[in-house]
């Protein structure tokens, strides 16, 4: 099994740009699509991004995705950050057999 | 609109068993795999399997080989995961999810508190 690293938390202030990075730790980022979920308290994760770079319906063009081969990562931007957007982000992928997530990066907007 | 609800909160002794379900709507079940995550006090998300509504096919992570099974019951369209000698790490939030290996998990369950103590 591979393994998927984000940084444990990342801060930001309001208007401003984030990136949050998901390395794989083996096997190619290109290979499998990469999801990005949103976990606010108490809540069921979200879906912000898909196949790599999809957004769903009803999610604001401020998020974005993107992967870097280079550096076998993926990596979720957000835009112009509002106070909502403080939650906990995961990412996910898969091989042939297995499902994996990242650990988890908490995001604070302050 | 497509919707999974989860079962409500169980409260087991280490050793014992739990069966926790999750039933669809607002989509042809047997379209989409059912994904189970679950997700320890305070930690991240862990797959913990899925299974293929069409065909009853699973695959589970195998950390958890030989303490899961998961089912479904498509003339109710409603997902069922059971895991057996329960131990204190297995205290968690359990969610269901549509969706399998490779495509994106959504939408999830609100999710089912286990929590083992003796």
């Amino acid at each position: 099994n591979f393994m998927l690293t984000q940084p444990h938390s990342v801060s930001e202030s309001p208007g401003k740009t984030v990136t949050i990075s998901c390395t794989r730790s083996s096997g190619s980022i290109a290979s499998n699509y990469v999801q990005w979920y949103q976990q606010r308290p108490g809540s069921a994760p979200t879906t912000v991004i898909y196949e790599d770079n999809q957004r769903p319906s009803g999610v604001p063009d401020r998020f974005s995705g993107s992967i870097d081969s280079s550096s076998n990562s993926a990596s979720l931007t957000i835009s112009g950050l509002k106070t909502e957007d403080e939650a906990d982000y995961y990412c996910q992928s898969y091989d042939s057999s297995n499902a994996v997530f990242g650990g988890g990066t908490q995001l604070t907007v302050l | 609109q497509v919707q999974l609800v989860q079962s409500g909160a169980e409260v087991k002794k280490p050793g014992a068993s739990v069966k926790v379900s999750c039933k669809a709507s607002g989509y042809t079940f047997t379209s989409y795999g059912i994904s189970w995550v679950r997700q320890a006090p305070g930690q991240g998300l862990e797959w913990m399997g899925w299974i293929s509504a069409y065909n009853g096919n699973t695959n589970y992570a195998q950390k958890l080989q030989g303490r899961v099974t998961m089912t479904t019951d498509t003339s109710t369209s409603t997902a069922y995961m059971e895991l057996r000698s329960l131990r204190s790490d297995d205290t968690a939030v359990y969610y269901c999810a549509r969706g399998a290996i490779a495509t994106r998990f959504d939408p999830w369950g609100q999710g089912t508190l286990v929590t083992v103590s003796s």
